[in-house]
């Protein structure tokens, strides 16, 4: 059974760091591509960034390139998304989900984590 | 970037009728190399996390009713919805995957019962 759980969610002030984790399990985690997916409160889905399932390529969305990172630990079957410089329209739910290693549809989702970024 | 837009963006249809919701892409996301269409469509419920109902644009997730059903190719593409049941009110999306990142979504129908 596939389960993605995401944590490390929180308020924090516009500026600082947070650091997300996606803990996988039920499947071969080397296998798939991990993505972040995030939704600020009443809108829709703004695909995020992308570690490869070798760790090979990754890609950001403009709105996070130079400010966030991810990566993952194949032997903890887990991905993290470093988050600095937070901003005010950061604020969102963070999901994780999971690719195909080639076809980046997203078959399961982890239940995600609220990042509110205020002063 | 690849930019969707759904049509409409809300939608009210009565139990047992038929849903269609529509989402063009900027570009064409069919890949002629394999003859697949990189588009796939989402189920969203309140307080949940999306649900993958369609993926190549036509083909089921398992598990996801038979009354769900994706069509189209290359810009336009259609979810249909053959007979709306009352658990099917939710925000669909569609999503393409075409070649590399950023995978874009459409920006949401929600789907209501008349």
């Amino acid at each position: 059974q596939v389960h993605l759980v995401e944590s490390g969610g929180g308020v924090v002030q516009p500026g600082r760091s947070l650091r997300l984790s996606c803990a996988a399990s039920g499947f071969t985690f080397s296998s798939y591509g991990i993505h972040w997916v995030r939704q600020a409160p009443g809108k829709g889905l703004e695909w995020v960034a992308v570690k490869w399932y070798d760790g090979s390529y990754t890609y950001y969305a403009d709105s996070v390139k130079g400010r966030f990172t991810i990566s993952r630990d194949n032997s903890k079957n887990t991905v993290y998304l470093q988050m600095n410089g937070l901003r005010a329209e950061d604020t969102a739910v963070y999901y994780c989900a999971r690719g195909q290693q080639w076809e980046h549809y997203f078959d399961y989702w982890g239940q995600g984590t609220l990042v509110t970024v205020s002063s | 970037d690849i930019v969707m837009t759904q049509s409409p963006d809300s939608l009210a249809v009565s139990l047992g009728e038929r849903a269609t919701i529509n989402c063009k892409s900027s570009q064409s996301v069919f890949y002629s190399s394999n003859n697949k269409n990189y588009l796939a469509w989402y189920q969203q419920k309140p307080g949940q996390p999306p649900k993958l109902l369609i993926y190549w644009a036509s083909t089921r997730e398992s598990g996801v009713p038979d009354r769900f059903s994706g069509s189209g190719s290359g810009t336009d593409f259609t979810l249909t919805i053959s007979s709306l049941q009352a658990e099917d009110v939710a925000v669909y999306y569609c999503q393409q995957y075409y070649n590399t990142p950023p995978y874009t979504f459409g920006q949401g129908t929600k789907l209501e019962i008349k």
